[in-house]
């Protein structure tokens, strides 16, 4: 199955960016790139999610190199509330694992 | 619009004793799953269902049963509880199907204690 590396946690001062890096070397052709990030205490909430092209929402952009192989979350002003756990996690068949993620703390 | 709701949101249970989740939700989603959630950890699924009547194993099924005799509604069975079973119960669903692109929504959770 293809796996997700991720930094452990990541640090960000408010009204920053924040890049939350994802390496996934042995991607699959058909893997959809998704991003889900989860508040303490709470169920994991769809952050954004892509296959091969670039993609913005309301809540973050999605870059994703060119071989897929790497692709980074951004988000362009962090808030405290953007302050959960980020999970990287490719979606193809019916094997979703969620790792462990990185953790992003915002300070005020 | 309530989205995805579970219960009970906390049970305490003692080996060997049995229960059963329930999940609703109120989207009109096709797809349903249930992963669990150990401390630290990220989530695994457990199973999931593309339609009413259907079900299937995720990564993790073992010692658990699922139901799905109504679209809105996904049921978590555990026959005979284990102290391996303790952890954090997530149910999500999804319009299109979650595993392979599409946004899903997720419960808040039921926390389960097995003693």
């Amino acid at each position: 199955d293809a796996k997700t590396t991720q930094p452990n946690s990541m640090e960000s001062n408010e009204e920053e960016p924040v890049h939350l890096p994802c390496n996934h070397s042995t991607i699959s052709g058909t893997d959809y790139i998704h991003w889900y990030r989860q508040l303490p205490s709470q169920g994991p909430e769809y952050v954004i999610h892509g296959l091969t092209s670039n993609v913005n929402n309301r809540m973050a952009s999605l870059a994703i190199a060119e071989d897929r192989k790497s692709s980074t979350l951004i988000l362009h002003r962090a808030t405290l509330r953007d302050a959960a756990v980020y999970y990287c996690i490719l979606l193809n068949d019916y094997k979703l694992s969620f790792g462990a993620g990185t953790t992003v703390t915002v300070r005020a | 619009n309530a989205g995805v709701t579970q219960t009970p949101k906390f049970r305490v249970l003692k080996t060997g004793q049995s229960m059963t989740l329930l999940c609703a939700q109120d989207m009109n989603h096709e797809y349903m799953y249930w992963y669990r959630q150990d401390p630290g950890m990220g989530l695994r699924l457990i199973h999931y269902s593309v339609g009413e009547g259907t079900t299937a194993k995720g990564e993790v099924p073992d010692g658990y049963n699922v139901s799905r005799l109504k679209k809105q509604n996904f049921l978590l069975g555990l026959e005979s509880a284990a102290p391996s079973q303790t952890s954090v119960y997530f149910c999500a669903s999804s319009e299109q199907n979650g595993l392979a692109g599409g946004e899903q929504f997720f419960g808040p959770g039921t926390r389960l204690t097995v003693l």
